[in-house]
């Protein structure tokens, strides 16, 4: 079983839908979730992070958690063509006390594409 | 947190050559820095722990003697691709634990 799990897709949303991206994760120990944006050729960007149940909003994107469930979502709201790339979910068993989050364990990514 | 700066961004070399990735934490002195590679299509894999000062920790399935990585100060850790063949053509990325900052990356294509 692998410890993060996306869905690939592709997703295919229409320009200004909602986008919905979940996450599952295998180990009880993680306490520390991030979302990145990797467009093709490029390293991931960091566009949320989460450490506590419930939801954390940031603009456009907000970032879902579950421990009980193992379960993160991100929901990317007026979604533009822009948002198009590969969206990786990535988990890290340390937490935000220290200054290094260690290694991150990513999922595998999802597609998304946004149509005009 | 620091800018991360990796390079070069994308090399090009000859079967059974060595390559060499340099990987600057800007303005944050780490102690740790992590090396990731990504094949086409695939998400990001972490290869190995750069610990400054003391030997890289890597993870299963990854051959120490093949990729040399040396952390010889707070700021740079270098990893070196040694006798490269063309299944090592990949994206490699650096992190210095901070979970913004990752390289640029580096594209190896060996041919």
């Amino acid at each position: 079983q692998k410890e993060v799990e996306q869905n690939s897709g592709p997703l295919s949303v229409p320009e200004g839908a909602i986008a919905s991206l979940n996450c599952t994760y295998s180990d009880r120990g993680s306490q520390s979730f991030f979302w990145y944006r990797q467009y093709s050729g490029k390293s991931p960007e960091l566009i949320m992070s989460i450490y506590s149940n419930g939801d954390k909003e940031d603009g456009r994107f907000t970032a879902q958690l579950n421990k009980a469930s193992q379960y993160v979502s991100l929901l990317i709201r007026d979604s533009q063509p822009s948002d198009s790339a590969t969206y990786l979910c990535a988990v890290s068993v340390i937490d935000a006390g220290g200054t290094s989050y260690g290694k991150l364990t990513f999922g595998q990514g999802t597609i998304l594409t946004v149509h005009p | 947190g620091a800018v991360v700066s990796q390079h070069p961004s994308w090399v090009i070399c000859k079967s059974g050559t060595s390559v060499k990735i340099e990987c600057r934490s800007l303005d944050f002195q780490a102690t740790t820095m992590f090396w990731y590679r990504q094949f086409p299509k695939q998400s990001l894999m972490l290869m190995a722990t750069s610990n400054e000062g003391s030997k890289a920790t890597y993870e299963q399935g990854v051959e120490k003697d093949k990729f040399l990585i040396n952390h010889a100060s707070l700021t740079l850790s270098t990893l070196t691709v040694t006798s490269a063949h063309p299944e090592d053509s990949s994206f490699y990325i650096c992190s210095d634990g901070v979970p913004a900052f990752f390289g640029q990356g580096t594209r190896l294509t060996v041919v």
